[in-house]
């Protein structure tokens, strides 16, 4: 069965510190996907990750993929209020499924 | 705005009774996908078709379920005889199939409709 994984599932961020989501995935895969949720929403694409070793970075946030490691991470760098938020990775199967993980809810404080 | 849309946005109905949602794709998007949340989960698939087919259903779809998107346009999903299990976000998304290998394939998703049974 696949299984995404990811962790922390919470995290309590300080306006301008650095941080690192992680997530796991249980088969190969090139194609890893970031959504973010707010509260009540829906998701909203980040981006998509298409080949090993694939970096892309948006404003304070970046992704990368490790698809021998089967490991994606988010890195955030001097986090805002404004990126508070559910962030969400999810695997996409040859059939074009999507199977997400069960998301971070990150708070940032001030 | 020429996003995914989806109507009703919220539902309320007692168990038993039978409910509709409506999903609009992205105009030129010949994918959609139906997917339900619950709360603190992360999104579930349910369904997929492309243009009128439905290709893909998951077993999380009971015979409760039925999809539909008869002209490759919009789709509707019915749940029949409401259970309190069923009380979720419904969530549609779209995307483009591309010729192109190096294609993202990205899903773009509606706002949903949340559903309660009382």
């Amino acid at each position: 069965e696949l299984k995404v994984e990811q962790n922390p599932l919470f995290l309590s961020m300080q306006e301008g510190k650095n941080y690192t989501i992680y997530c796991n995935y249980s088969t190969t895969s090139d194609r890893l996907y970031w959504y973010r949720q707010d509260p009540g929403k829906s998701l909203e694409s980040l981006f998509v990750l298409l080949s090993n070793g694939a970096v892309k970075q948006e404003g304070r946030l970046m992704a990368s993929l490790d698809t021998k490691a089967r490991l994606s991470t988010l890195h955030i760098t001097a986090a805002v209020h404004d990126l508070s938020a559910t962030y969400f990775c999810a695997w996409m199967s040859s059939n074009y499924k999507l199977t997400f993980g069960k998301g971070t809810l990150l708070t940032v404080n001030p | 705005d020429t996003g995914v849309s989806q109507d009703p946005r919220h539902k309320i109905t007692k168990r038993g009774q039978n409910v509709t949602f409506r999903c609009d794709p992205i105009s030129e998007h010949n994918r959609l996908y139906w997917y339900r949340q619950t709360l603190g989960q992360g999104p579930e698939f349910l369904t997929y078709f492309q243009n009128e087919a439905q290709l893909e259903k998951s077993r999380l779809l009971s015979d409760r379920f039925s999809a539909e998107r008869p002209k490759g346009s919009f789709s509707t999903l019915e749940i029949q005889r409401t259970e309190q299990g069923d009380s979720a976000m419904y969530l549609c998304a779209s995307s483009l199939e591309s010729i192109w290998l190096a294609s993202s394939d990205t899903q773009y998703f509606g706002p949903g409709t949340r559903l309660t049974v009382l």
